[in-house]
């Protein structure tokens, strides 16, 4: 089974401050995507990363993809109430016969005002 | 344009009642797809249809039954729900894998199903 974990499983911080949420497998994925949900919401997709080593930024977040491409991190720079919600990787692998994604176990983000 | 609609925003049902829920997206999107999420965790994936043919179904229970009426709409379809069904139900599209598809997956709003 391909499992993605993310860490933190929950955060709760200050508005103004960073925060880093890491995303790991010890499998390969071709692609992977990161999301972030409101409550009641669907997952709003922020960015798709396929290269290894890719870095991108989105305004205050900075999302980079591992070199062996395993692993991937969202930076959130000043983190503000808006940011607020959880927050999905979800990779995906080339080379089988179907459209799946697998998606992280999630990181639920709380920014206080 | 990312938008894929869902309709009804909220549902409740009983038991022996018969509903289905409606996806719909313009995007040109050949693959479409079903999750159901419980709070706080991430989506399961239920259904995959593929240029309008069920692809995947991930051993859902038999009161789940959907439908790909045309390459813009996905309906679900439900019948004899029981409480623990009761969930988040996404719909999601993409490009189907050809090369170079990189698999983004673009969600609807969901529908909150509450089964009593």
């Amino acid at each position: 089974t391909q499992l993605l974990e993310q860490s933190p499983q929950f955060l709760s911080i200050q508005e103004g401050e960073n925060l880093t949420v890491y995303c790991n497998s010890s499998s390969v994925f071709s692609s992977l995507q990161w999301y972030r949900q409101e409550p009641g919401e669907g997952p709003v997709l922020l960015v798709t990363v396929v290269t290894g080593g890719e870095v991108k930024k989105l305004k205050r977040l900075t999302f980079q993809f591992g070199d062996a491409r395993k692993d991937s991190s969202l930076h959130i720079t000043a983190a503000q109430p808006g940011d607020t919600g959880l927050y999905l990787c979800a990779g995906a692998r080339y080379g089988g016969a179907t459209n799946k994604l697998i998606f992280g176990t999630g990181t639920l983000l709380a920014v206080q005002p | 344009d990312t938008e894929v609609t869902q309709t009804p925003k909220h549902l409740v049902m009983g038991m022996t009642n018969k509903k289905s829920l409606k996806c719909e997206q313009h995007m040109g999107h050949r693959a479409m797809y079903w999750y159901k999420q419980k709070a706080k965790k991430p989506p399961e994936l239920m259904f995959v249809y593929s240029y309008e043919k069920l692809s995947i179904n991930e051993s859902v229970p038999s009161r789940f039954s959907p439908e790909c009426p045309n390459s813009s709409l996905l309906n679900l379809h439900l019948h004899a729900l029981q409480p623990e069904d009761s969930a988040l139900y996404l719909c999601a599209s993409s490009q189907p894998r050809v090369a170079g598809s990189w698999y983004t997956q673009y969600f609807g709003p969901g529908t909150r199903l509450t089964v009593l």
